[in-house]
C-alpha cells in the first residue's frame, strides 16, 4: 500500500526566505506526482504536476523536482511572500493513472510579514 | 486550469436525513470522477473513482449502500450520503481527471455537519 510523507509537518519563516518542502513515497511505480495548495476551509489548486518521466517542473517562484527510484519529491518556493500561507500537499497517483490520488498529510506552511 | 465545481458549499443536517452533494466539471468533460474525505487535520482519504455511464469503484472500508454515487454524464457526478450520521461530518471533495495528462483538478468542497 502506498503511503506518502511530508516533512516538516509545520514550517514558519519570514518573508523573503527560499524554503524547501519534502515529499517521500513507498512505492516507485506511480504515473505522476502533484503538489497541491489548500487555504484553510477551502478545496484544493493544483500546483505543479510532474510525470514520472519527468526530473522537474517550474511555475513562477516554485519549482518541483522527482527522483522517482528513490521514492522522493521537493518542492522549493523562492523569495516567500506572506501570501503563499497555506498547507501545501504531495499526492501520488499509482501506476497506469487509473486510480485516485494517495495524499500526505501536509506541510502547514506560515510566511511571517 | 480546468475548473470544478461542488454544490452545496455548506450543509447542516439531522441525524438520519440523505444528503446530496454534486460535483461538476464546468469546461471540460471527465470520464473519471473521484470523490475524498477530509477529516479535521488529517489529509485527504479516497472514498471511491466514479465512471461514467458504470458503477463506483469504492476504496476499501467505504460502505457502497451508504455512499451512493452517480455519474450519469460527463460534466456531472453526484454523492449521496444515506441516512446521516454524525460521524458522517466532515469536509467531502471531488475531482475530475484530465485526461490528456492525468492531471485531477479538485472542486471546493463541500463542509458536512451531521447534528
Amino acid at each position: 500500500k502506498q503511503e506518502v510523507t511530508q516533512i516538516p509537518a509545520a514550517l514558519s519563516v519570514p518573508e523573503g526566505e527560499n524554503l524547501v518542502l519534502n515529499c517521500s513515497f513507498t512505492d516507485s511505480a506511480i504515473y505522476n506526482l502533484q503538489w497541491f495548495r489548500q487555504d484553510p476551509g477551502k478545496g484544493l489548486t493544483s500546483l505543479l504536476l510532474i510525470q514520472s518521466s519527468q526530473r522537474e517542473q517550474t511555475s513562477g517562484r516554485l519549482n518541483a523536482s522527482l527522483d522517482k527510484s528513490s521514492g522522493r519529491s521537493t518542492l522549493y518556493i523562492a523569495a516567500s511572500q506572506p501570501g503563499d500561507s497555506a498547507t501545501y500537499l504531495c499526492a501520488v497517483s499509482p501506476g497506469g493513472g487509473a486510480d485516485g490520488l494517495t495524499f500526505g498529510k501536509g506541510t502547514h506552511l506560515i510566511i511571517q510579514p | 486550469g480546468a475548473v470544478v465545481s461542488q454544490h452545496p458549499s455548506r450543509v447542516i443536517c439531522k441525524s438520519g436525513t440523505s444528503v446530496k452533494i454534486e460535483c461538476r466539471s464546468l469546461d471540460f468533460q471527465a470520464t473519471t470522477m473521484f470523490w475524498y474525505r477530509q477529516f479535521p487535520k488529517q489529509s485527504l482519504m479516497l472514498m471511491a473513482t466514479s465512471n461514467e455511464g458504470s458503477k463506483a469503484t469504492y476504496e476499501q472500508g467505504v460502505e457502497k449502500d451508504k455512499f451512493l454515487i452517480n455519474h450519469a454524464s460527463l460534466t456531472l457526478s453526484t454523492l449521496t450520503v444515506t441516512s446521516a450520521h454524525p460521524e458522517d461530518s466532515s469536509f467531502y471533495i471531488c475531482s475530475a481527471k484530465v485526461y490528456s495528462n492525468n492531471e485531477q483538478f479538485f472542486g471546493p468542497g463541500t463542509r458536512l455537519t451531521v447534528l
